[in-house]
């Protein structure tokens, strides 16, 4: 079974805080995604890297920057957290259909809750 | 990506058959089908995926018409345990740069008793 791995289920953090949020997975996917899950507003697509060092911003990248060193880990770093930052964060994460050829399918992990006070 | 429409909710009981209609007028050539499951305080989780015609699996059946400008998934005799939001997602899977994954609203499904 593909796992997605989110290192932290529950964080609080205060506002100017640095978080890190960590994400693994073990499938050999080339391609990483961070969204944020807000009520009402469905998956927004944060981040997204295709490779090893790549990313490309997604829907609502401010406020937040990501690192790829390797290419099982995908973090998502808020560098100042402001407490309209407070959702749940899933990583994600799926083949590039090009080298697998299937289609587009993408895997999750648990999801991280993330609370900024 | 191709823009998906689903309605944002739907009510069943348990026992009946569910089916959510999702619309995507502008599907390419290459883009294929996928559904996803989400129950509350988890990430999504695949249901189903197909390109045209019929797929089915020990979950759900996926059903696209010719045309393939819409798919309907299809949740057999329904448990409580099916109650969760599901998303349908069409994308061509050519995850390269500049190429976004991005989620509609999805449906929300409550099974009552």
């Amino acid at each position: 079974d593909v796992k997605v791995t989110q290192s932290s289920r529950y964080l609080v953090k205060r506002t100017g805080e640095k978080v890190f949020l960590e994400c693994v997975q073990d499938m050999d996917h080339e391609n990483m995604f961070w969204y944020r899950q807000d009520p009402g507003l469905g998956l927004r697509l944060i981040y997204f890297s295709y490779d090893v060092k790549m990313k490309e911003k997604g829907d609502i990248p401010e406020g937040y920057s990501v690192s790829r060193e390797k290419k099982e880990r995908f973090s998502l770093i808020l560098e100042s957290a402001s407490t309209n930052q407070t959702s749940m964060y899933l990583c994600a994460s799926s083949f590039q259909v090009g080298n697998r050829g299937t289609g587009n399918t993408i895997y999750f992990g648990e999801g991280s809750w993330l609370t900024v006070v | 990506l191709a823009k998906t429409t689903q309605p944002i909710s739907m009510d069943s009981y348990e026992g009946q058959e569910v089916n959510i209609t999702c619309s995507h007028n502008n599907i390419a050539t290459n883009d294929y089908i996928t559904w996803y499951q989400q129950f509350p305080s988890q990430g999504p989780r695949f249901i189903i995926q197909g390109y045209k015609t019929k797929v089915t699996n020990e979950v759900a059946s996926l059903f696209i018409p010719a045309d393939r400008k819409s798919s309907t998934l299809s949740l057999p005799r329904v448990s409580l345990s099916d109650t969760a939001v599901y998303y349908c997602l069409v994308g061509d899977g050519l995850w390269a740069a500049g190429n976004k994954l991005t989620f509609g609203g999805g449906t929300r499904v409550l099974v009552k008793p």
